[in-house]
Protein backbone atom coordinates (compact mmCIF):
# COMPACT_ATOMS: atom_id res chain seq x y z
CA UNK A 1 0.00 0.00 0.00
CA UNK A 2 1.03 3.60 -0.42
CA UNK A 3 1.69 5.83 2.62
CA UNK A 4 2.75 10.25 2.10
CA UNK A 5 4.40 10.86 5.69
CA UNK A 6 4.77 14.76 6.37
CA UNK A 7 6.54 15.42 9.65
CA UNK A 8 6.10 18.89 10.14
CA UNK A 9 3.20 19.96 11.22
CA UNK A 10 3.75 23.50 11.14
CA UNK A 11 5.69 25.85 9.79
CA UNK A 12 6.87 29.60 10.27
CA UNK A 13 8.77 31.37 8.01
CA UNK A 14 9.63 35.00 7.31
CA UNK A 15 8.11 36.69 4.45
CA UNK A 16 10.72 36.47 0.94
CA UNK A 17 12.82 33.70 2.94
CA UNK A 18 12.72 30.35 0.95
CA UNK A 19 11.10 27.64 2.46
CA UNK A 20 10.86 23.32 2.72
CA UNK A 21 8.53 21.63 3.28
CA UNK A 22 9.13 17.63 4.23
CA UNK A 23 7.36 14.77 2.29
CA UNK A 24 8.40 11.35 2.18
CA UNK A 25 6.76 8.18 0.73
CA UNK A 26 6.40 4.40 0.36
CA UNK A 27 5.39 2.80 -1.85
CA UNK A 28 6.55 -1.27 -4.00
CA UNK A 29 5.59 0.54 -7.52
CA UNK A 30 7.77 1.08 -10.02
CA UNK A 31 5.41 4.37 -11.30
CA UNK A 32 4.33 6.66 -9.56
CA UNK A 33 3.54 10.33 -9.56
CA UNK A 34 4.01 12.62 -6.79
CA UNK A 35 1.58 15.79 -6.27
CA UNK A 36 1.71 18.92 -3.70
CA UNK A 37 -1.83 20.89 -3.27
CA UNK A 38 -2.14 24.14 -1.30
CA UNK A 39 -5.23 24.34 1.08
CA UNK A 40 -5.90 27.94 1.61
CA UNK A 41 -8.27 29.22 4.51
CA UNK A 42 -11.02 29.23 2.27
CA UNK A 43 -10.50 25.42 1.71
CA UNK A 44 -10.47 24.80 -2.06
CA UNK A 45 -7.97 22.40 -3.36
CA UNK A 46 -5.02 24.14 -5.81
CA UNK A 47 -2.82 21.92 -7.61
CA UNK A 48 0.93 23.19 -7.68
CA UNK A 49 2.99 20.92 -9.20
CA UNK A 50 3.37 17.43 -10.74
CA UNK A 51 6.82 14.64 -10.77
CA UNK A 52 6.80 11.78 -12.31
CA UNK A 53 8.46 8.94 -10.70
CA UNK A 54 10.74 8.48 -14.37
CA UNK A 55 11.24 12.12 -14.41
CA UNK A 56 14.89 12.64 -14.66
CA UNK A 57 14.74 16.45 -14.01
CA UNK A 58 12.88 18.17 -10.87
CA UNK A 59 9.76 19.66 -11.25
CA UNK A 60 9.35 23.39 -11.26
CA UNK A 61 6.42 25.66 -11.54
CA UNK A 62 7.20 29.09 -11.18
CA UNK A 63 8.24 29.81 -7.65
CA UNK A 64 7.66 26.13 -6.51
CA UNK A 65 10.00 23.51 -7.05
CA UNK A 66 10.12 19.71 -5.89
CA UNK A 67 13.18 18.33 -4.93
CA UNK A 68 12.79 14.87 -5.87
CA UNK A 69 14.93 11.93 -4.51
CA UNK A 70 14.37 8.61 -5.36
CA UNK A 71 16.32 6.52 -3.72
CA UNK A 72 15.54 8.45 -0.96
CA UNK A 73 11.96 8.03 -1.72
CA UNK A 74 11.54 11.93 -0.76
CA UNK A 75 9.62 14.42 -2.60
CA UNK A 76 10.52 17.66 -0.91
CA UNK A 77 8.32 20.91 -1.99
CA UNK A 78 10.35 24.10 -2.14
CA UNK A 79 8.91 27.76 -1.62
CA UNK A 80 11.27 29.88 -3.19
CA UNK A 81 10.74 33.78 -1.90
CA UNK A 82 7.72 33.77 0.39
CA UNK A 83 4.96 35.82 0.03
CA UNK A 84 1.96 36.38 2.84
CA UNK A 85 -0.48 34.90 0.37
CA UNK A 86 1.41 31.43 0.61
CA UNK A 87 -0.12 31.12 4.60
CA UNK A 88 -1.87 27.84 3.91
CA UNK A 89 -1.98 24.03 4.29
CA UNK A 90 0.23 22.15 1.94
CA UNK A 91 -0.71 18.32 1.12
CA UNK A 92 1.95 15.99 -0.79
CA UNK A 93 -0.59 13.30 -2.05
CA UNK A 94 1.28 10.25 -4.76
CA UNK A 95 -0.93 8.71 -7.44
CA UNK A 96 -0.93 5.01 -8.74
CA UNK A 97 -0.31 5.09 -12.42
CA UNK A 98 -1.94 1.99 -12.99
CA UNK A 99 -5.59 1.54 -12.91
CA UNK A 100 -8.19 4.23 -10.97
CA UNK A 101 -5.19 6.49 -10.41
CA UNK A 102 -6.52 7.37 -7.31
CA UNK A 103 -4.11 9.96 -4.80
CA UNK A 104 -3.01 8.77 -1.39
CA UNK A 105 -2.46 12.07 0.68
CA UNK A 106 -0.44 13.05 3.66
CA UNK A 107 -1.50 14.93 6.62
CA UNK A 108 -0.50 18.16 5.46
CA UNK A 109 1.92 21.37 6.71
CA UNK A 110 0.01 24.29 7.93
CA UNK A 111 2.32 27.06 6.52
CA UNK A 112 2.39 30.92 8.27
CA UNK A 113 4.36 33.55 6.67
CA UNK A 114 5.08 36.58 8.61
CA UNK A 115 5.30 39.88 7.46
CA UNK B 1 -16.59 25.95 -18.22
CA UNK B 2 -17.29 25.66 -14.65
CA UNK B 3 -15.50 22.98 -13.43
CA UNK B 4 -16.26 20.71 -10.56
CA UNK B 5 -19.19 21.66 -8.89
CA UNK B 6 -20.43 20.70 -5.81
CA UNK B 7 -23.58 20.81 -3.85
CA UNK B 8 -24.92 22.02 -1.54
CA UNK B 9 -22.19 23.65 0.10
CA UNK B 10 -22.98 23.66 3.77
CA UNK B 11 -25.32 20.79 5.48
CA UNK B 12 -26.33 19.70 9.45
CA UNK B 13 -28.00 16.55 9.10
CA UNK B 14 -29.77 14.80 12.59
CA UNK B 15 -28.29 11.38 12.97
CA UNK B 16 -30.00 8.94 11.15
CA UNK B 17 -31.38 11.20 8.78
CA UNK B 18 -30.09 10.36 5.08
CA UNK B 19 -28.52 12.79 2.23
CA UNK B 20 -27.58 12.90 -1.48
CA UNK B 21 -24.06 15.35 -2.25
CA UNK B 22 -24.33 16.25 -6.06
CA UNK B 23 -20.75 16.63 -7.59
CA UNK B 24 -21.04 17.73 -11.53
CA UNK B 25 -18.39 18.35 -14.06
CA UNK B 26 -18.30 19.82 -17.33
CA UNK B 27 -14.63 18.45 -18.66
CA UNK B 28 -16.18 15.48 -20.18
CA UNK B 29 -13.50 13.74 -17.42
CA UNK B 30 -14.17 9.75 -17.10
CA UNK B 31 -13.06 9.72 -13.78
CA UNK B 32 -14.38 11.36 -10.84
CA UNK B 33 -13.68 10.78 -7.15
CA UNK B 34 -15.33 11.38 -3.55
CA UNK B 35 -12.84 12.44 -0.85
CA UNK B 36 -13.26 13.40 3.26
CA UNK B 37 -11.49 15.67 5.05
CA UNK B 38 -11.16 15.40 8.59
CA UNK B 39 -9.59 18.04 10.86
CA UNK B 40 -6.09 17.85 10.71
CA UNK B 41 -5.65 15.18 8.53
CA UNK B 42 -5.37 14.62 4.78
CA UNK B 43 -8.04 13.92 2.10
CA UNK B 44 -8.94 10.53 2.31
CA UNK B 45 -10.96 8.39 -0.85
CA UNK B 46 -14.23 7.22 0.09
CA UNK B 47 -15.26 6.02 -3.50
CA UNK B 48 -14.48 6.50 -6.78
CA UNK B 49 -15.32 5.80 -10.68
CA UNK B 50 -13.70 5.17 -14.05
CA UNK B 51 -16.39 5.61 -16.23
CA UNK B 52 -20.12 6.19 -16.30
CA UNK B 53 -22.37 3.00 -14.96
CA UNK B 54 -19.27 2.17 -12.64
CA UNK B 55 -18.20 2.43 -8.91
CA UNK B 56 -15.52 1.11 -6.77
CA UNK B 57 -14.51 1.68 -2.97
CA UNK B 58 -11.79 3.42 -1.92
CA UNK B 59 -10.21 3.45 1.64
CA UNK B 60 -13.66 4.65 4.07
CA UNK B 61 -16.25 3.57 2.12
CA UNK B 62 -18.32 2.47 5.28
CA UNK B 63 -21.64 4.13 5.21
CA UNK B 64 -21.54 5.19 1.93
CA UNK B 65 -23.02 5.09 -1.28
CA UNK B 66 -22.38 6.10 -4.60
CA UNK B 67 -23.92 6.11 -7.93
CA UNK B 68 -22.42 7.53 -11.75
CA UNK B 69 -25.25 6.85 -13.71
CA UNK B 70 -24.15 10.00 -15.92
CA UNK B 71 -20.93 10.49 -16.87
CA UNK B 72 -21.16 14.27 -15.74
CA UNK B 73 -22.28 13.49 -12.49
CA UNK B 74 -21.33 11.65 -9.51
CA UNK B 75 -23.85 11.31 -6.50
CA UNK B 76 -22.71 10.27 -2.87
CA UNK B 77 -25.29 8.97 -0.32
CA UNK B 78 -25.42 9.30 3.57
CA UNK B 79 -28.37 6.50 3.85
CA UNK B 80 -28.23 6.79 7.92
CA UNK B 81 -25.83 9.68 9.17
CA UNK B 82 -23.99 9.65 12.01
CA UNK B 83 -21.41 11.85 13.58
CA UNK B 84 -18.41 10.53 12.69
CA UNK B 85 -18.94 11.51 9.05
CA UNK B 86 -18.86 14.85 10.06
CA UNK B 87 -16.55 16.21 7.91
CA UNK B 88 -15.94 17.92 4.75
CA UNK B 89 -16.47 16.37 1.40
CA UNK B 90 -14.79 16.56 -2.08
CA UNK B 91 -15.42 15.86 -5.09
CA UNK B 92 -12.58 15.22 -8.05
CA UNK B 93 -12.79 14.72 -11.80
CA UNK B 94 -9.84 13.28 -13.98
CA UNK B 95 -8.80 13.20 -17.64
CA UNK B 96 -6.07 11.04 -19.26
CA UNK B 97 -3.84 13.56 -18.12
CA UNK B 98 -2.56 13.58 -14.25
CA UNK B 99 -4.31 16.51 -12.50
CA UNK B 100 -7.71 16.04 -10.58
CA UNK B 101 -9.64 18.90 -10.66
CA UNK B 102 -11.22 19.11 -6.97
CA UNK B 103 -14.51 20.80 -6.23
CA UNK B 104 -14.80 23.20 -3.49
CA UNK B 105 -15.87 21.25 -1.13
CA UNK B 106 -19.23 20.47 1.15
CA UNK B 107 -19.04 21.23 4.94
CA UNK B 108 -21.70 18.04 7.08
CA UNK B 109 -21.93 18.34 10.07
CA UNK B 110 -24.11 15.50 11.65
CA UNK B 111 -25.47 16.15 15.58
Amino acid sequence: AQKITQTQPGMFVQEKEAVTLDCTYDTSDQSYGLFWYKQPSSGEMIFLIYQGSYDEQNATEGRYSLNFQKARKSANLVISASQLGDSAMYFCAMREIQGAQKLVFGQGTRLTINP
Amino acid sequence: NAGVTQTPKFRVLKTGQSMTLLCAQDMNHEYMYWYRQDPGMGLRLIHYSVGEGTTAKGEVPDGYNVSRLKKQNFLLGLESAAPSQTSVYFCASRPAAYEQYFGPGTRLTVT
